[in-house]
């Protein structure tokens, strides 16, 4: 099986930071590599696919990047909204559909 | 707009089946992929399977062998089926879709909490 290992799991930062969240994987899976967001009580967001394409509808603040087994999601300057879990997603055909383990972004 | 809408019981006695529906409106099953996925409380989330577009199935190996998704397309319905269920299943279980893009999941659920308890 892929597994996905998120870094770091917990985020500290201020409004207006720009923040990086980075997402490995334990062998090449290309670049199907997904980014949500998930708030208390709710349902994950999708916000990039296919490991830099934004979501329609998701602001241009996000962005993601990588190939292969390392991946990043960065946040350009956080906004009061963005506090939030963020959860990276791959699917391989032979180990589909893993998600890591999640990353708590805190206000600080 | 597509809507998922899961339902079912929201206490489920261990050893027994757990049993779940997605409701689907504003897009026909036969034409997406839709997987389940799983949140236990204060944790992260867990893909269980999907069912495709043509009625085949892949579930997580981790719970294959316990897991059924099957779909009825005269309701435009996806269901799941956990059998023998432990403490250790209790979670809130999401539908979702699958986008064309990209393997990744653009509509969700809100999400139905199950807990297995006797």
């Amino acid at each position: 099986d892929i597994q996905m290992t998120q870094s770091p799991s917990t985020l500290s930062a201020y409004v207006g930071d720009r923040v990086t969240i980075t997402c490995r994987a334990t062998q090449s899976i290309s670049n199907w590599l997904a980014w949500y967001q998930q708030k208390p009580g709710k349902a994950p967001k999708l916000l990039i696919y296919k490991a830099s394409s934004l979501e329609s509808g998701v602001p241009s603040r996000f962005s993601g990047s990588g190939y292969g087994t390392e991946f990043t999601l960065t946040i350009s300057s956080l906004q009061p909204d963005d506090f939030a879990t963020y959860y990276c997603q791959q699917y391989n055909s032979d180990s589909p559909y893993t998600f890591g383990q999640g990353t708590n972004l805190e206000i600080k | 707009q597509v809507q998922l809408q899961e339902s079912g019981p929201g206490l489920v006695k261990p050893s027994e089946t757990l049993s779940l529906t997605c409701n689907v409106s504003g897009a026909s099953i036969n034409l997406y992929y839709w997987h389940w996925v799983r949140q236990p409380p204060g944790k992260g989330l867990e893909w269980i399977g999907f069912l495709s577009d043509s009625g085949n199935t892949n579930y997580s190996p981790s719970l294959k062998g316990r897991v059924t998704i099957s779909g009825d397309t005269s309701k435009n319905q996806i269901s799941l089926k956990l059998r023998s269920v432990t403490a250790a299943d209790t979670a809130v279980y999401y539908c979702a879709r699958d986008t064309t893009l990209g393997y990744a999941l653009d509509v969700w659920g809100q999400g139905t909490t199950v807990t297995v308890s006797s």
